[in-house]
């Protein structure tokens, strides 16, 4: 069964605390995705990589990088957690098609 | 500006009635349209999709129409079943970049009420 595993499903972190989000797909997929998802706003994509240690901003990058060093494993960064992070993070692979995504189940950061 | 639009935050309907979920759309660049389930604690599942060469793609208890002139498309859920109830974003894609990317709609909340 293809998967797309989230290494976390809840994290606490404190204001200031540097956080690894990571994703791992086993699909051989080209691309991935991080998305973030809050009430009444939907998923919002935060960054992508379409290859390895190819990264492209989303809509919302502020405050987030990523790490792509191999091709199944997608990394997100808070380089400095801020409460306004606090949210649901999900992450996706695809082929190079529109055939959808498949998402991770999402970690619940919360930043206190 | 959010490109897709789902302004209809939650619905509810009785079991084995019709679900309509609408979602507009601003981008006319967009050219493939998505319906994702998402359960509580659990990442979206893909459920169904249009090209946009067509008007009406069919799957079991899911249609999926798009009207393109108006920019808008709904997923048709019959007989509605308890297990519908989760959040449906609606998703549009274009072509054309790096990677096709989706952006999604803001959701809704359907509940089918036994």
């Amino acid at each position: 069964d293809v998967k797309v595993t989230q290494s976390s499903r809840y994290l606490v972190k404190r204001t200031g605390e540097k956080v690894f989000l990571e994703c791992v797909q086993d699909m051989d997929h080209e691309n991935m995705f991080w998305y973030r998802q809050d009430p009444g706003l939907g998923l919002r994509l935060i960054y992508f990589s379409y290859d390895v240690k190819m990264k492209e901003k989303g809509d919302i990058p502020e405050g987030y990088s990523v790490s792509r060093e191999k091709k199944e494993r997608f990394s997100l960064i808070l380089e400095s957690a801020s409460t306004n992070q606090t949210s649901m993070y999900l992450c996706a692979s695809s082929l190079g098609v529109a055939g959808g995504y498949t998402f991770g189940s999402g970690t619940r950061l919360t930043v206190v | 500006d959010q490109q897709v639009k789902q302004n209809s935050p939650s619905l509810s309907v009785q079991e084995g009635r019709i679900s309509i979920l609408n979602c507009d759309y601003t981008n006319s660049m967009f050219d493939y349209f998505l319906w994702y389930k998402k359960y509580p604690a659990e990442g979206p599942t893909f459920l169904i999709s249009i090209s946009s060469i067509k008007d009406k793609n069919e799957d079991g208890r899911f249609t999926v129409f798009l009207n393109k002139s108006a920019k808008h498309l709904s997923l048709h859920i019959v007989p509605s079943q308890p297990g519908d109830s989760a959040v449906y974003f609606c998703a549009a894609s274009a072509m054309g970049g790096s990677a096709r990317q989706l952006t999604f709609g803001s959701g809704t909340q359907l509940t089918v009420l036994p």
